[in-house]
């Protein structure tokens, strides 16, 4: 039963442009969750995350949105650069325990 | 220098061999994990540890065991190796927050492991 998912396993945007990478999650006792960006031969790293209790978190060109009525979440990269070319996962927590991690998103930025 | 650490970093082995994956931290943190990651799957969580005398299993424990040596070790061993734990190991490890806070993980280089 995966209770986090990302359902495009790929994505390809232009430089410059906007990229939006969607997560949508099953479990509403979920409180915390986070994106974390994945390059080849590394481990992955924390991007951004947000509490339950926001809507909205703002860091730089990263921008994480939260609707827990329909169980989903956003992370919007503006404007996308080269080095945003990455594997993204989403995550999700229960208090301050374990992660639950999505399937990840492979993004490409083109030139 | 890195700050979680792993090793080997590669490893190919065969089916029915026993196998230790090690991971070292200097963070400082009480709380590691291990994680898999798969193709389309992402990252699963297979065992974490909260602090030295604290081991819990994660959703795919099953051909698993660990061993938490000190406060920075956190061992994954692989009792009889079979071709389907074929994967990219990870460890990583986060702070003990506050009440109700939240502390991100900090994840090492991967192991890449095959079993042949």
């Amino acid at each position: 039963d995966q209770q986090v998912k990302q359902n495009s396993p790929s994505l390809s945007v232009q430089e410059g442009r906007i990229s939006i990478l969607n997560c949508d999650y099953t479990n509403s006792m979920f409180d915390y969750f986070l994106w974390y960006k994945k390059y080849p031969a590394e481990g992955p790293t924390f991007l951004i995350s947000i509490s339950s209790i926001k809507d909205k978190n703002e860091d730089g060109r990263f921008t994480v949105f939260l609707n827990k009525s329909a169980k989903h979440l956003s992370l919007h990269i503006v404007p996308s650069q080269p080095g945003d070319s990455a594997v993204y996962f989403c995550a999700a927590s229960q208090g301050a325990q374990k992660l639950v991690f999505g399937q990840g998103t492979r993004l490409t930025i083109n030139p | 220098d890195a700050d979680v650490t792993q090793t080997p970093r590669n490893r190919i082995t065969k089916t029915g061999k026993r196998i230790m994956l090690e991971c070292s931290q200097t963070k400082g943190h009480d709380r590691m994990y291990w994680y898999r990651q798969d193709p389309g799957l992402g990252l699963r969580l297979i065992y974490y540890s909260f602090d030295v005398k604290d081991i819990n299993k994660g959703e795919i424990s099953d051909g698993y065991s660990v061993s938490r040596q000190a406060q920075a070790k956190f061992s994954l061993s692989l009792e009889s190796a079979i071709p389907n734990q074929t994967a990219l190991y990870f460890c990583a490890t986060s702070d003990l927050g506050d009440v109700g806070s939240y502390n991100e993980q900090f994840f090492g280089p991967g192991t890449r492991l095959t079993v042949l």
